[in-house]
């Protein structure tokens, strides 16, 4: 079983507040993700990090911003929460080469 | 960037076989994934198959992977109720560290 928490698991916030989402991994991964997925179903990556120190922007722009000091921490902040971010927030991470992606529970962000 | 295709619906009866088709645009992707995500939850994977291999069986879970047309398809034999959820099929970009995931499939089993 994987070892990836996210913490909260649900929260509901007023605009304009600052929030921050945690994930933590007790894998040694080097690579780390998170994902925004729509009530649709799909899922849109918004950063990736390969190591401490690295992190990028993903496939869909965000307002969010992500920080990587530790191999085991992967935080996300919003520093203006608005309702537009109201979604769930999957954090993953992976390993070595042929390694899959392990999803925490996720985040289900409400902005009222 | 990559595609990666499914069909938005499944549904069927308990006991009858599931399949669920994915078609992918990346031919030298090295790794196909299928994952479960239930209500409320995260993905969970299901299975996986290496681009080298035509076919992976894992209990009730059949794997099939047809790399000249770049489609991969997971078989549920025996459906359960349990087994209602939202399927996703991914694959793992050449360059490795990005993975590409479908739209999913939501899978109804009727009783």
């Amino acid at each position: 079983e994987a070892d990836i928490y996210q913490t909260p698991r649900y929260l509901v916030i007023g605009t304009g507040k600052k929030i921050t989402l945690e994930c933590s991994q007790t894998m040694g991964h080097d690579k780390m993700y998170w994902y925004q997925q729509d009530p649709g179903m799909e899922l849109h990556l918004i950063h990736y990090s390969y190591g401490v120190n690295s992190t990028e922007k993903g496939d869909l722009s965000s307002e969010s911003t992500v920080s990587r000091i530790r191999t085991e921490h992967f935080p996300l902040t919003l520093e203006s929460a608005r309702p537009s971010h109201t979604s769930q927030y999957l954090c993953a991470s992976s390993g070595a080469l042929n390694s899959p992606l392990h999803f925490g529970n996720g985040t289900r962000l409400t902005v009222t | 960037g990559e595609d990666v295709e499914q069909s938005l619906f499944l549904s069927v009866r308990e006991g009858d076989s599931s399949v669920i088709n994915c078609t992918y645009t990346d031919s030298s992707s090295t790794y196909l994934y299928w994952y479960k995500q239930e209500p409320g939850a995260g993905l969970q994977l299901l299975t996986y198959i290496f681009s080298n291999m035509d076919m992976k069986q894992d209990q009730r879970l059949t794997v099939l992977l047809n790399k000249k047309d770049k489609h991969l398809s997971l078989r549920i034999a025996d459906t359960q109720t349990g087994d209602s959820a939202i399927y996703f099929c991914a694959e793992r970009g050449s360059n490795f560290n990005k993975f590409y995931f479908g739209s999913g499939t939501k899978l109804n089993v009727k009783p």
